[in-house]
């Protein structure tokens, strides 16, 4: 079945430990982008990549890093984990700007 | 910088009630609008998009938006919602000849009462 798969589903991990959040997308999309939510905050925009080869930051960058190596995959690094990094992190795709985004499910990241 | 605002963060309404969740967005130009929903523990749904032309757009699960360029608003409307509709929903927007960002507001929880 088509769609974005991203990995793992729900993590914890210590302070200050490095970690890399996988995404997958099987659809040939274009555009990927990495989004936080947060209670009250809905989703904000951390990194994204218009297309392979390219990435941009998006509103909440520090302390995360990206990569677009093919146009499959867009992994997000936490370099050094924080506390305020415990969030749900979704990756989502879009073939084109004037077209809607497939989300995944979901990484749910507790920073202890 | 681009901005979307939903005001309402938690709205109540009765089974079979009408629904109107508020969306208003800061740009000079036309975005493009999106409508998701997200039930508990779940992705984001597309429930509905306006990109142009006729400014009601009808979406999935009974739900429609009207898009009204003088008040830079979006908002979505059921007319009768129902207990499954109990969900979290977002606007969101991106700027038509920017670099695609895919800007949200910050959500209302909706609930249903029976």
């Amino acid at each position: 079945i088509a769609g974005i798969t991203q990995a793992p589903t729900s993590q914890i991990l210590a302070a200050g430990r490095r970690m890399t959040l996988r995404c997958t997308q099987d659809m040939r999309h274009n555009a990927m982008y990495w989004y936080r939510q947060d209670l009250g905050l809905g989703l904000r925009l951390i990194h994204y990549s218009n297309t392979a080869g390219t990435t941009g930051k998006g509103e909440v960058p520090d302390g995360y890093s990206v990569s677009r190596a093919n146009t499959d995959d867009f992994p997000l690094t936490l370099a050094s984990a924080v506390p305020s990094q415990t969030s749900v992190y979704f990756c989502a795709s879009r073939r084109t700007v004037n077209t809607e985004a497939f989300f995944g499910q979901g990484t749910r990241l507790t920073v202890v | 910088a681009q901005s979307v605002t939903q005001p309402d963060i938690h709205i109540t309404v009765s089974e079979g009630a009408s629904l109107e969740l508020r969306c208003n967005y800061s740009y000079g130009a036309t975005p493009y609008l999106f409508w998701y929903v997200q039930s508990p523990g779940q992705g984001l749904q597309l429930l509905l998009k306006y990109f142009s032309g006729d400014t009601l757009v009808q979406g999935i699960k009974g739900f429609e938006a009207e898009f009204k360029r003088s008040q830079s608003s979006f908002n979505l409307r059921k007319p009768s919602v129902h207990w499954s509709d109990a969900a979290e929903y977002f606007c969101a927007v991106v700027l038509t000849g920017t670099a695609s960002k895919l800007t949200f507001g910050t959500g209302t929880r909706l609930q249903v009462t029976l």
